[in-house]
């Protein structure tokens, strides 16, 4: 089955840790997506990456950085810069960066303490 | 920058009832995306709306491309309790970065 997978669907660290979210897709994708949703809101676009070892920063970059060393994974580091990152964080791809609908996966919910 | 206001805000409805949500942009969009979302779940592509005036249907779901490209609704029909969750509009500008707007969500809840 092709799709997206995220791990892991929870995740804990401890303030001032680095923390890194798991994105693979298998859909032949080349774009893809990092999102940051916190209650009640809409998603928010943090990175993403049109092909790969490229990418750009979205609104709201500060505190977390990526990678696109290969097509099938864009992984987020949540570093200890960024200052709430107790979130649900959702990874999207879409064929092409351009009129191309987003898939979502499953989502990964960061609790920092 | 672009910002999308999505309404209602949240809806309490009786199973059966039909449901109505629009997105209204300060831009002009060239695509509309609806979403539906489920606790602790990633969203899920609904509807993918490409032309102005386009109409489009998924079951008991059909959504629109506002003609002045700056709207556009969402209607479920006979609404079942499953329908319940979260329903998200997107729309892309004519930039080339793939880059999506998402409005605040529209919480349906139905009342068996």
């Amino acid at each position: 089955d092709g799709g997206i997978t995220q791990s892991p669907k929870y995740l804990f660290r401890k303030e001032g840790q680095n923390v890194t979210l798991s994105c693979e897709q298998n859909l032949n994708h080349d774009a893809m997506y990092w999102y940051r949703q916190d209650p009640g809101q809409g998603l928010r676009l943090i990175y993403y990456s049109q092909i790969v070892n490229d990418f750009q920063k979205g609104d709201i970059a500060e505190g977390y950085s990526v990678s696109r060393e290969k097509k099938e994974s864009f992984p987020l580091t949540v570093t200890s810069a960024q200052k709430n990152p107790t979130a649900f964080y959702l990874c999207a791809s879409s064929i092409s960066g351009s009129g191309y609908e987003q898939y979502f996966g499953p989502g990964t919910r960061l609790t920092v303490t | 920058g672009q910002q999308l206001n999505q309404s209602p805000q949240s809806m309490f409805i009786q199973e059966g009832e039909d449901v109505s949500m629009n997105c209204t942009s300060s831009s002009i969009f060239n695509t509309w995306l609806w979403y539906k979302q489920e606790p602790g779940e990633g969203p899920v592509l609904l509807i993918a709306l490409y032309k102005a005036g386009e109409l489009t249907s998924n079951g008991r779901l059909t959504a629109q491309f506002g003609i002045t490209r700056k709207d556009s609704f969402l209607n479920i029909s006979a609404s079942i309790p499953s329908d319940v969750g979260i329903y998200f509009c997107a729309g892309q500008g004519s930039s080339n970065t793939g880059k999506l707007i998402f409005g605040q969500g529209t919480t349906l809840q139905v009342k068996p």
